[in-house]
This record gives C-alpha cells, sequence and structure tokens, in this order.
C-alpha cells in the first residue's frame, strides 16, 4: 500500500456528463500527477499539479482539468464525456522541489465507464 | 505518445525460472522507473535507477540501464506465480516537469 487513495473506485457515466474523481496524496508529498490508462495500453500523463498549481500538461483536451488543494489532495475534472474516455485514472504523488528526483507512488486508480 | 516501448510484449515461465524484460526509449532521460501492475489496479514501484547509474538490484530484481543504447532491462530471478502482472517502464525527460512517459507494458505469467 502507498497510502495514495482515490475515490471512487468505479464509476459509471453517459456520454456528455460530467465528472470528478479523487486523490488523497501520501503524507509529506507535494506533488500530484493524473494519468489515463486505456484497456490493454500504459499510463498517459494527463497533468501534474505542484503546490496549488498545474505543472505540466500532456496530450488532453481543455475538457480535462483539475485542482490541487492545500493539503496537496486533488480532482480530476472530465466536461462533456466521450466514449473513448472510458479508461482507469491514476494519480500519482511524490515531492518535488527539493532538488532530488524521487519516485512517483500510485493510487489503486477510479475505473471509469462511459457508456 | 510512446517513449519507452518493452519487449517482449507477453512472456510465460515456470516457476523458479529467470524473466527478462527489455524496455527502449528514444530521447535523453533523467531516469527510468519500473512498475508492476496486477490486473487493472495501481501501479507499484519497483525500483528507480538513474540515468548516471549502470545497474541497480533490489531483492531478487536487478535493473540495468545503457543510455547509449537507450535500453534497460528488468531481470526477475527465482520467478513465483505472485510475479504474474503487467510491468511497465517507464521514463523521466530530461527538464520536463517529472512528467512520466510509459511503455504498453510486458505482460508476464509464471506458471506454478
Amino acid at each position: 500500500e502507498t497510502g495514495v487513495t482515490q475515490s471512487p473506485t468505479h464509476l459509471i457515466k453517459t456520454r456528455g456528463q460530467q465528472v470528478t474523481l479523487r486523490c488523497s496524496s501520501q503524507s509529506g508529498h507535494n506533488t500530484v500527477s493524473w494519468y489515463q490508462q486505456a484497456l490493454g495500453q500504459g499510463p498517459q500523463f494527463i497533468f501534474q499539479y505542484y503546490r496549488e498549481e498545474e505543472n505540466g500538461r500532456g496530450n488532453f483536451p481543455p475538457r480535462f482539468s483539475g485542482l490541487q488543494f492545500p493539503n496537496y489532495s486533488s480532482e480530476l475534472n472530465v466536461n462533456a464525456l466521450e466514449l473513448d474516455d472510458s479508461a482507469l485514472y491514476l494519480c500519482a504523488s511524490s515531492s518535488e522541489g527539493t532538488g532530488v528526483w524521487n519516485e512517483q507512488y500510485f493510487g489503486p486508480g477510479t475505473r471509469l465507464t462511459v457508456t | 505518445s510512446q517513449q519507452g516501448e518493452e519487449d517482449p510484449q507477453a512472456l510465460s515461465i515456470q516457476e523458479g525460472e529467470n524473466a527478462t524484460m527489455n524496455c527502449s526509449y528514444k530521447t535523453s532521460i533523467n531516469n527510468l522507473q519500473w512498475y508492476r501492475q496486477n490486473s487493472g489496479r495501481g501501479l507499484v514501484h519497483l525500483i528507480l535507477i538513474r540515468s548516471n547509474e549502470r545497474e541497480k538490484h533490489s531483492g531478487r530484481l536487478r535493473v540495468t540501464l545503457d543510455t547509449s543504447k537507450k535500453s534497460s532491462s528488468l531481470l526477475i530471478t527465482a520467478s513465483r506465480a505472485a510475479d504474474t502482472a503487467s510491468y511497465f517502464c517507464a521514463t523521466d525527460l530530461y527538464g520536463s516537469a517529472r512528467q512520466l512517459t510509459f511503455g504498453s507494458g510486458t505482460q508476464l505469467t509464471v506458471l506454478p
């Protein structure tokens, strides 16, 4: 167990709806990254939040947005859901800004199904 | 886009045998990490090797890194049925905002 938690575990939404996924980072970590993993593929980087600011973004449209809170927990919001958004969404926490490259620790993921 | 590509895509071995998985990548990296994933669950961090390191050990795991060939290998010795999982390499690109770029993984099956 990494200490990174995500909620909910599973979610079924309808095309066009909006969804919010949540992540609590490991104690002592100040950075949260979000990844999308389609079935049979490796995770794809969505974006990263460091000290409540977006700190890098992958090739995802603006309808994917996020927040990081003062306690370093984070939300991923997806608007206007499409069928291709069906995937496992993973968040990872790490401790950045120390000049040392550290491991990213992943949560168990949220399985989103869009129908 | 996939920076790292694992080879083979799938590997099936008997318990007790060694398993070797390879990863190739395209651009300069800060470090390379290996992760394990059981059946669509979260990723478990196995080992991180920095760009100035050539080999690293952790228990039954041995990772090598050849930056001149832009490749890495993960060796699992004396495999167990519990090692059955997907294994991913992830590169941390030089100058990036700590974005991990994953390959598509190797599915390892260890038969009892």
